[in-house]
Formats: structure tokens, C-alpha cells, sequence
């Protein structure tokens, strides 16, 4: 059955410094791919996504994603985060099968001064 | 006004009673879905419709109905509800095109007591 993995529940960063976040997916073909961002109380907000050409997609808020294909893997990074991207983080993909939009579980990014 | 609008925001109900929750969209697309999300199980989808004529279950659609009203409206109902049911649900759209990014509504917080 295809599934989405982000094996970290819960992640905490220092403001400033680097930070990723781990997505791997299983599926025989390589499905389109998201990262969305959810706030306390607020809904999704997509951040960057994946459909073919470049491996590393730029998306907003300064983060970036890189696909890769042999470990299944579309990692979430941002070089410096600041206290505001503090929030939960959801990665998603479709797949071409079926076509659902199927989610992982969420890693939720605390940042500590 | 938001692209995609859920009501009711809130809703405190009775365990055994009726109740819908419903979805509108003004992004014209084709694309309906509603997932619910539950802390540490992330988004899991509950029924999807690719169009008017097209309803499709989910992951977790035991308990649950729809109906898609227009290409517009979805909404989701619970014949006899349950606490476990107790959840936030998000309705979201997505277009035709594989490429393109799902949106969500700000989301439904459900309480079953």
C-alpha cells in the first residue's frame, strides 16, 4: 500500500539555526510531491512541491526540498529558521495511480531562543 | 472572502446525533476531498469526488456519508456520531491537473460528547 513517512514526531531548533525535516514515501513510481506548513489554529498552507525536472524545488519562506529518488526520500530544509516557523509540517503526495492526495503524520517544529 | 469556506468553524454535539458539515468552493475545481486530522495520526482522507458524478471512500469513510451537491459543494455528514469521531476536519479542492497544489478551508474543530 502506498504510505508517507515523517519519522520525526516532534523537532526543536534553535532560531538561527539549520534545521530538515524527513519525508519518505513508498510508492512504484514517483508520485508528485508537497510539503505544507499548518499554524495553531490555522489551516494549510502549501509550501513547495515536486513534479519532475530539478531535484531541488524553492519554495516560499525560504525553505527548499530535495528529491531523491534512490533513498525515496524529499527532505524538507531551511538554511536559518526564525521563531515564526514554528508550526506543524505535513508532507504529502499523489500519486498516479489513483490519484489520492495522501499524508504523512506531521513532525511539529518548536523553536527555542 | 476565502476560496474554500467550511461551516460551521465549531461544533459541539451529542454522542447518536445527525450532523453535517459542509464545503463550499470558489475555485471552480473538479476536485473535492475531506480529511480529518487527529494529533499524531496527521491527515487521513475520508471520502474524495473527482467531479459531480464521482464519489470515491477513503481511508477511514466507516461512519461517515457525503454528498456533492454542485461542483461548488461537498459536504459531509455523520448519521449517528460517536466521540471518536471528535476531530478537526478540512474540506479541500484540488484542479484536474496532477501538477496542481490541493487547497484547504480553515477547517471544522468537531466535539462528540
Amino acid at each position: 500500500a502506498q504510505s508517507v513517512t515523517q519519522p520525526d514526531i516532534h523537532i526543536t531548533v534553535s532560531e538561527g539555526a539549520s534545521l530538515e525535516l524527513r519525508c519518505n514515501y513508498s510508492y512504484g513510481a514517483t508520485p508528485y510531491l508537497f510539503w505544507y506548513v499548518q499554524s495553531p489554529g490555522q489551516g494549510l498552507q502549501l509550501l513547495l512541491k515536486y513534479f519532475s525536472g530539478d531535484t531541488l524545488v524553492q519554495g516560499i519562506k525560504g525553505f527548499e526540498a530535495e528529491f531523491k529518488r534512490s533513498q525515496s526520500s524529499f527532505n524538507l530544509r531551511k538554511p536559518s529558521v526564525h521563531w515564526s516557523d514554528a508550526a506543524e509540517y505535513f508532507c504529502a503526495v499523489v500519486n498516479f495511480g489513483n490519484e489520492k492526495l495522501t499524508f504523512g503524520t506531521g513532525t511539529r517544529l518548536t523553536i527555542i531562543p | 472572502d476565502a476560496d474554500v469556506t467550511q461551516t460551521p468553524r465549531n461544533r459541539i454535539t451529542k454522542t447518536g446525533k445527525r450532523i453535517m458539515l459542509e464545503c463550499s468552493q470558489t475555485k471552480g475545481h473538479d476536485r473535492m476531498y475531506w480529511y480529518r486530522q487527529d494529533p499524531g495520526l496527521g491527515l487521513r482522507l475520508i471520502y474524495y469526488s473527482f467531479d459531480v458524478k464521482d464519489i470515491n471512500k477513503g481511508e477511514i469513510s466507516d461512519g461517515y456519508s457525503v454528498s456533492r451537491q454542485a461542483q461548488a459543494k461537498f459536504s459531509l455528514s455523520l448519521e449517528s456520531a460517536i466521540p471518536n469521531q471528535t476531530a478537526l476536519y478540512f474540506c479541500a479542492t484540488s484542479p484536474r491537473d496532477r501538477d496542481t497544489e490541493a487547497f484547504f478551508g480553515q477547517g471544522t474543530r468537531l466535539t462528540v460528547v
